[in-house]
C-alpha cells in the first residue's frame, strides 16, 4: 500500500526552464510534507518543505505547493540547472505514527 | 560538524548468511532511523531508535533487527539473508524524534548473491 505515490519515475527538462515534479498522497493524517534531492553514491540531502496549514513555501529556485483537498503536492524549481539533475523524493510526515514515508523517487535530469 | 557515517559502504553477501550495518549519527543527534532503498520502491521505513529505545518499527519480517547504543551509534542486522534484501541502506540522524528534518548517511550497498 503505497501511501505516497511519485508517478513519474523520470522527466528530463531543458536547462532554464522550469521543472515541475508531482507527488500524490493518500493518508490525510499526513501533517507535513518533504522534498528530498539524492545524488548517486550519496545519501537523500534535504531541500525543501512545507506544513499542511499552508498550500505554498518558496526557497529561492524552489518552490513547493500543496493542495490539500487533491491530496497533491509539487515541487517547481525555476530556473532549471544542469547541477539539479538527480533524483527527488516526497516524503509526508505521519504524525501519529511518528515516521517518515517517502515516494518512489523521480530521476530530473537537466539538458544543456 | 561531521555528517552522518555508515560502514561499510559496500558489502557482498550470499543467500542465508547474516549482516551488521552501522551507523554513527551527527554529534548530539539522538535519533536515528533506517530506511531500505530498492528500485522502484523509493525509501521504505526500516526502525527508528531514541535514546537506545525502539520508538517505531516499519513492516518489515523480523529477520531485520536493530539497537541503539548509549553514543546513540546504531547498528541494523539482518538474518537470514535472501536475494530480495539486496538494497541500499540507509541511516539517517536527527536532533530530536521530530522528523522535521533528516540528515542521511551516504548508505551501505548491499548485494545477496
Amino acid at each position: 500500500d503505497q501511501q505516497v505515490k511519485q508517478n513519474s519515475p523520470s522527466l528530463s527538462v531543458q536547462e532554464g526552464r522550469i521543472s515541475i515534479l508531482n507527488c500524490d498522497y493518500t493518508n490525510s493524517m499526513f501533517d507535513y510534507f518533504l522534498w528530498y534531492k539524492k545524488y548517486p553514491a550519496e545519501g537523500p540531502t534535504f531541500l525543501i518543505s512545507i506544513s499542511s496549514i499552508k498550500d505554498k513555501n518558496e526557497d529561492g529556485r524552489f518552490t513547493v505547493f500543496l493542495n490539500k483537498s487533491a491530496k497533491h503536492l509539487s515541487l517547481h524549481i525555476v530556473p532549471s540547472q544542469p547541477g539539479d539533475s538527480a533524483v527527488y523524493f516526497c516524503a509526508a510526515r505521519d504524525q501519529g505514527a511518528q515516521k517518515l514515508v517517502f515516494g518512489q523517487g523521480t530521476r530530473l535530469t537537466i539538458n544543456p | 560538524k561531521a555528517g552522518v557515517t555508515q560502514t561499510p559502504r559496500y558489502l557482498i553477501k550470499t543467500r542465508g548468511q547474516q549482516v551488521t550495518l552501522s551507523c554513527s549519527p551527527i554529534s548530539g543527534h539522538r535519533s536515528v532511523s533506517w530506511y531500505q532503498q530498492t528500485p522502484g520502491q523509493g525509501l521504505q521505513f526500516l526502525f527508528e531508535y531514541f535514546s537506545e529505545t525502539q520508538r517505531n518499527k516499519g513492516n518489515f519480517p523480523g529477520r531485520f533487527s536493530g539497537r541503539q547504543f548509549s553514543n546513540s551509534r546504531s547498528e541494523m542486522n539482518v538474518s537470514t539473508l535472501e536475494l530480495g534484501d539486496s538494497a541500499l541502506y540507509l541511516c539517517a540522524s536527527s536532533l530530536v524524534i521530530d522528523l522535521d528534518t533528516q540528515y542521511f548517511g551516504p548508505g551501505t550497498r548491499l548485494t545477496v548473491l
